[in-house]
C-alpha cells in the first residue's frame, strides 16, 4: 500500500539556518505529492505541492522537489524564522488509491531567536 | 476563506459515553473527512463522506460512525467511548476528493480525552 516517511522530530534550529526535512514515499501508481503545515493551535493548511516527476513545489520560502528516482520529496528553505514553528506533514494522494490523502507522521520543526 | 468549524476544542467524556463531534464547513465542499491524529501516527482516516448521506469507512472506523445529514455538517460519533479514543480529532473538507486541484481544508481540532 502507499506510505510516507519523514524524518524523526524535533528539529531546532537557530533563526536563518537552512531547513531540510526529508520525505520519501512508496506509492503503487503516480502519486501527486503535498506538503501541510499545522501551526500551534490551529489545524493543518497546505503549503505546496507538486503533481509530476521534478515537478517543484514552492510557497511561503519553502519548496520542495518531485524526485521519482528516489521516491523523496525533501522540504527546504533557505532562511527560517521563528514564525516557522510548527509541525510538518509530507502526504501524497493516489489516484489508484481512490485520491485518499496518505500522511506522514509529521515532523516538529523549533525555531530559536 | 473556507472556515471549517469544529464545535468543541476541548472535551473530557468518561469511558462508555456517547460521545458527538460536530464539524461545519462554509463553503459548500462535497467532500467531508474525520481524522485522528496522535503523536508519532501522523493523520489517520476514520470515516469519509462524498455526498449528504453517503459515508464511507477509512483506515480506522472501528468504534465511530459518522452522519451526514446536511452538506455542511458532517458528524463524528464514538457509541462507546473508550481509553484508546483519547487523541486529537480534525476535520475537514475539500471541493472534490483530495487530489492535486482541491486541497483539504482543516478544522482546529478537538482535543478529546477519554477517562
Amino acid at each position: 500500500g502507499n506510505s510516507v516517511t519523514q524524518m524523526e522530530g524535533p528539529v531546532t534550529l537557530s533563526e536563518e539556518a537552512f531547513l531540510t526535512i526529508n520525505c520519501t514515499y512508496t506509492a503503487t501508481g503516480y502519486p501527486s505529492l503535498f506538503w501541510y503545515v499545522q501551526y500551534p493551535g490551529e489545524g493543518l493548511q497546505l503549503l505546496l505541492k507538486a503533481t509530476k516527476a521534478d515537478d517543484k513545489g514552492s510557497n511561503k520560502g519553502f519548496e520542495a522537489t518531485y524526485r521519482k528516482e528516489t521516491t523523496s520529496f525533501h522540504l527546504e528553505k533557505g532562511s527560517v524564522q521563528v514564525s516557522d514553528s510548527a509541525v510538518y506533514f509530507c502526504a501524497l494522494s493516489d489516484l489508484r488509491n481512490g485520491n485518499k490523502l496518505v500522511f506522514g507522521a509529521g515532523t516538529i520543526l523549533r525555531v530559536k531567536s | 476563506d473556507v472556515k471549517v468549524t469544529q464545535s468543541s476544542r476541548y472535551l473530557v467524556k468518561r469511558t462508555g459515553e456517547k460521545v458527538f463531534l460536530e464539524c461545519v464547513q462554509d463553503m459548500d465542499h462535497e467532500n467531508m473527512f474525520w481524522y485522528r491524529q496522535d503523536p508519532g501516527l501522523g493523520l489517520r482516516l476514520i470515516y469519509f463522506s462524498y455526498d449528504v448521506k453517503m459515508k464511507e469507512k477509512g483506515d480506522i472506523p472501528e468504534g465511530y460512525s459518522v452522519s451526514r445529514e446536511k452538506k455542511e455538517r458532517f458528524s463524528l460519533i464514538l457509541e462507546s467511548a473508550s481509553t484508546n479514543q483519547t487523541s486529537m480529532y480534525l476535520c475537514a473538507s475539500s471541493l472534490l476528493g483530495t487530489g492535486v486541484n482541491s486541497p483539504l481544508h482543516f478544522g482546529n481540532g478537538t482535543r478529546l480525552t477519554v477517562t
